[in-house]
């Protein structure tokens, strides 16, 4: 089976950096995917990766260790912008196409 | 390029009754999957549409069900509506296997 776990909730300040973690467990890996979640709105796409180390994008970098079953998503430079939940999903090559979601983090950004 | 749209953005039924949504994915894109979001489960796939054929399937009852148009365009049915079924349906859009990109939502409340 699949299971995608990511801490509940998490809290920073503005021009802070916060990481958010994401651990799955999956019968065949095919992707990891991040997305960022406005409260009352549609997912928006971050970042993919496929293969072990960072993808930087701008102010967002996201990892991932397929050995380990990890990835993190870093958040550089916070801004009050970026209060959203973050959705961490793996795409399992046993359920096809489908992306598997964890419940996702909530981050909250204060001045 | 216009983004993905869905049809209606919000919508009221009773128990017993039954839904169609519908969702138009961006141009050029052939793979069309559905999602339905609660707070208490996340998101959870439903289904995902490939060139008129249903490539894949979540683990929902048989009252969901979908189709695709040689348009692309896609609609989900929910027949015999239960209160569970309160939730933010999500569609999107992909080349084939990559990655997705939702439209806006319908949040459908049953009452």
């Amino acid at each position: 089976g699949q299971n995608i776990d990511q801490p509940t909730e998490m809290t920073a300040t503005e021009g802070a950096i916060v990481q958010i973690n994401c651990t799955y467990q999956t019968s065949g890996f095919n992707g990891l995917f991040w997305y960022q979640q406005h409260a009352g709105e549609a997912p928006t796409f971050l970042s993919y990766n496929v293969l072990d180390g960072l993808e930087e994008k701008g102010r967002f970098s996201s990892f991932l260790s397929r050995s380990k079953g990890y990835s993190y998503l870093l958040l550089k430079e916070l801004q009050m912008k970026d209060s959203a939940s973050y959705l961490c999903a793996v795409r399992d090559a046993q359920a096809g196409t489908a992306l598997i979601f964890g419940k996702g983090t909530t981050l909250s950004v204060s001045s | 390029k216009a983004g993905v749209t869905q049809t209606p953005r919000y919508l009221i039924k009773t128990r017993g009754q039954q839904v169609t949504l519908s969702c138009s994915p961006i141009s050029g894109h052939r793979s069309v999957s559905w999602y339905q979001q609660t707070p208490g489960q996340g998101l959870q796939f439903l289904f995902e549409y490939f060139s008129e054929t249903q490539r894949n399937k979540g683990n929902f009852p048989g009252r969901f069900s979908g189709r695709q148009f040689s348009n692309s365009r896609s609609e989900m049915n929910v027949s015999t509506l239960e209160l569970g079924d309160s939730a933010l349906y999500l569609c999107a859009s992909g080349v084939g296997g990559e990655t997705q990109y939702f439209g806006p939502g319908t949040r459908l409340l049953v009452l």
